[in-house]
């Protein structure tokens, strides 16, 4: 298994052009989530899918939209890049561990590090 | 609200000191959960423990412990006889059990171990 992948690793963009980060996963996890990483602030939540076709806001959506058209994949999308996203962005999918009360142990891809001049 | 604190921003030890790395968290939640992630210098997140707020156990996994307190709402996390390996930015995490296994983040304790 190849857990969560991340593509691509580095990217650079200027002001106002646009891109999608791609994350695919093959463990079969229902949940998706896409995280930025900042100096100093840990990583906060963009947005995340509790399964194929829906998503949900996290913390800082703002500049960002998301894609879930298949289980496996989620796609996060800067339409007009600002400086400001410069970061590493981190996607991780996550299951239940089984019964009432579970909780969703969340696995990590690789990270991308964006640079927006 | 829900919040991790993770005062610490930067620690630095010599090989084989003990090193305790703080997390305090706010929640109103009685059901929760709290995660430890190693973040090497490779820049991946590696998880290391996760504890659910019922269970307050303390843990010991080799040189690793950790001490979860319900009382004082703290998490912390022991490395014993810390190793050059050891550093790495350590974050707290914690998760709600409504809202899908969303994590919400420390701000991150680096540590560094000299030789």
């Amino acid at each position: 298994n190849a857990g969560v992948t991340q593509t691509p690793k580095f990217q650079v963009l200027k002001t106002g052009q646009s891109m999608t980060l791609q994350c695919a996963q093959d463990m079969n996890h229902n949940s998706m989530y896409w995280y930025r990483q900042d100096p100093g602030m840990g990583l906060r939540l963009i947005y995340y899918s509790a399964s194929e076709g829906t998503t949900d806001k996290g913390e800082v959506p703002d500049g960002y939209n998301v894609s879930r058209l298949k289980k496996q994949n989620f796609l996060l999308g800067l339409e007009s890049a600002a400086p400001s996203q410069t970061s590493v962005y981190f996607c991780a999918s996550s299951y239940p561990l089984g019964g009432r009360g579970s909780t969703y142990e969340q696995y990590f891809g690789p990270g991308t590090r964006l640079t927006v001049t | 609200a829900q919040k991790v604190t993770q005062a610490q921003t930067e620690i630095s030890v010599v090989e084989k000191e003990d090193v305790t790395l703080d997390c305090v968290y706010e929640t109103r939640d009685t059901t929760y959960y709290l995660f430890w992630y190693k973040q090497p210098p490779s820049g991946e997140l590696v998880f290391l423990i996760r504890r659910n707020s019922f269970d307050e156990q303390n843990e010991i996994s080799g040189r690793y412990s950790w001490n979860f307190q319900k009382s004082t709402s703290s998490f912390n996390f022991t490395i014993t006889a810390s190793q050059v390996v050891d550093s790495a930015v350590y974050f707290c995490a914690l998760s709600r059990r409504v809202q899908g296994g969303k994590l919400i983040f420390g701000q991150g304790t680096e540590l560094s171990v000299k030789p």
